[in-house]
């Protein structure tokens, strides 16, 4: 199974602030996504993080909020801009090695708290 | 439109057995996965179905009907460590998993 790492593990941050959230795979992966679990709710993807080009969004999600970054197969970034504390959620980093593949992992998390 | 649909809570005893549903609604089917979520925690895989019948893993099994639209996920011989969400999920026709809102599990001593 692959290794997933996700920094920071949590933040505290004030409002209109952003912050940037690492994801690093121990190998090379098809797919990267980003998810966001909201305290008592299940998961809501975000995006698809697409290496070498734009992510693909999600309804209800748009680029100037979430900016992500995808430059090779094994690291991607999620920047939560301009915060609020309706952004206060855990963030997930997930992989699936290939779109057919049986298995998907997820990191660690980031659980931000926006004040 | 899509719909995963699973029981909000569950209580049960320790040492005894316990069966979680899931139904399904979705655009397309490339299998249903199964995953354990302690608070705080991220989800944790623990199975994976694509063709109909059980696979057990252990003190874990789960069982797939794609005609019915229906799994469900049977834990064995319970412990209290196994008090957590346990979420459904299902992969679509391009291969995004949609999400159920997630069982949690209380096991009582």
């Amino acid at each position: 199974s692959a290794v997933i790492s996700q920094k920071p593990s949590r933040d505290i941050c004030q409002r209109g602030t952003s912050l940037t959230i690492q994801c690093q795979v121990d190998s090379q992966v098809t797919m990267m996504f980003w998810y966001r679990q909201q305290p008592g709710q299940s998961l809501t993807l975000i995006a698809t993080a697409n290496q070498g080009s734009e992510a693909t969004y999600e309804s209800g999600f748009v680029i100037d909020k979430f900016p992500i970054s995808r430059p090779n197969l094994t690291f991607s970034t999620l920047t939560v801009s301009n915060m609020s504390p309706e952004d206060s959620s855990i963030y997930l980093c997930s992989e699936r090695g290939l779109a057919g593949a049986d298995t998907q992992y997820f990191g660690p998390g980031t659980r931000l708290t926006v004040l | 439109g899509q719909n995963i649909d699973q029981p909000t809570e569950m209580t049960a005893t320790e040492g005894a057995i316990v069966q979680i549903n899931c139904t399904y609604q979705t655009s397309g089917f490339n299998g249903l996965f199964w995953y354990q979520q302690h608070a705080g925690e991220a989800p944790t895989f623990l199975s994976y179905n694509v063709l109909d019948g059980l696979e057990e893993k252990g003190r874990f099994s789960s069982f797939l009907s794609r005609s019915k639209g229906y799994s469900y996920l049977l834990l064995k011989e319970l412990q209290m460590k196994d008090s957590a969400s346990y979420l459904c999920a299902v992969s679509d026709s391009n291969y995004q998993l949609i999400w159920g809102a997630g069982t949690k599990l209380i096991i009582k001593p």
